[in-house]
């Protein structure tokens, strides 16, 4: 069960946009509207920021918004700010496991 | 309000066994997949299983499946994660999380660190 493609690393400074990848297949993202992102600040458990490709959870800023292409998802973070520096992690389902999801490798967002 | 409220670290050796515990409040305990997720030191989040508490349905990642076993008990609305002889590494914090509309982890617990060390 190989992990999404993630870039290791994106940056920006505060105020700009910036946009994260997820690349999959045809049995996971590309097949299935299902696929959520997660920020995780250091020593803090995850939190889902996007599920459903472009769906935002109540409570999470509508500076944060999803898409999806193709085998790729993306996840655009609009305005950043110094607290958006986290992990963030893509997941989506999957056919082609016995546990039908998977997670990306992971992107670090470092705010200039 | 719903709460998955992990049990605390744990520092065990190489051999030994181990068994973890998630409890759930604030919902139906029965009605939602409750998932497991590795993250090793300084790694990503890794997919473990899935149990759905309602029939103990289980499913594992290729990558876990014969290491890890994964149970509930809903009677105590608690899901568990355990080993029967831990490796150096196996030192990770592990998280259970829940499903929320069967496609994404909207609801985390705070998380367990597993430290193996002889």
């Amino acid at each position: 069960q190989s992990a999404l493609t993630q870039p290791a690393s994106v940056s920006g400074s505060p105020g700009q946009s910036i946009t994260i990848s997820c690349t999959g297949t045809s049995s996971d993202v590309g097949g299935y509207n299902y696929v959520s992102w997660y920020q995780q600040h250091p020593g803090k458990a995850p939190k889902l920021m996007i599920y459903d490709v472009s769906n935002r959870p109540s409570g999470v800023s509508n500076r944060f918004s999803g898409s999806k292409s193709g085998n790729t998802a993306s996840l655009t973070i609009s305005g950043l700010q110094a607290e958006d520096e986290a992990d963030y992690y893509c997941s989506s389902y999957t056919s082609s496991s016995t546990l039908n999801w998977v997670f990306g490798g992971g992107t670090k967002l470092t705010v200039l | 309000e719903v709460q998955l409220v992990q049990s605390g670290a744990e520092v065990k050796k190489p051999g030994e066994s181990l068994k973890i515990s998630c409890k759930g409040s604030g919902y139906s305990f029965t009605s939602y997949w409750i998932g497991w997720v590795r993250q090793m030191p300084g790694k990503g989040l890794e997919w473990m299983g899935i149990i759905y508490p309602g029939d103990s349905d289980t499913r594992y990642s290729p990558s876990f499946q014969g290491q890890v076993t994964i149970s509930a008990d809903k009677s105590i609305s608690t899901a568990y994660l355990q080993w029967s002889s831990l490796k150096a590494s196996d030192t990770a914090m592990y998280y259970c999380a829940r499903l929320g509309g069967d496609t994404a982890l909207p609801y985390w617990g705070q998380g367990t660190l597993v430290t193996v060390s002889s």
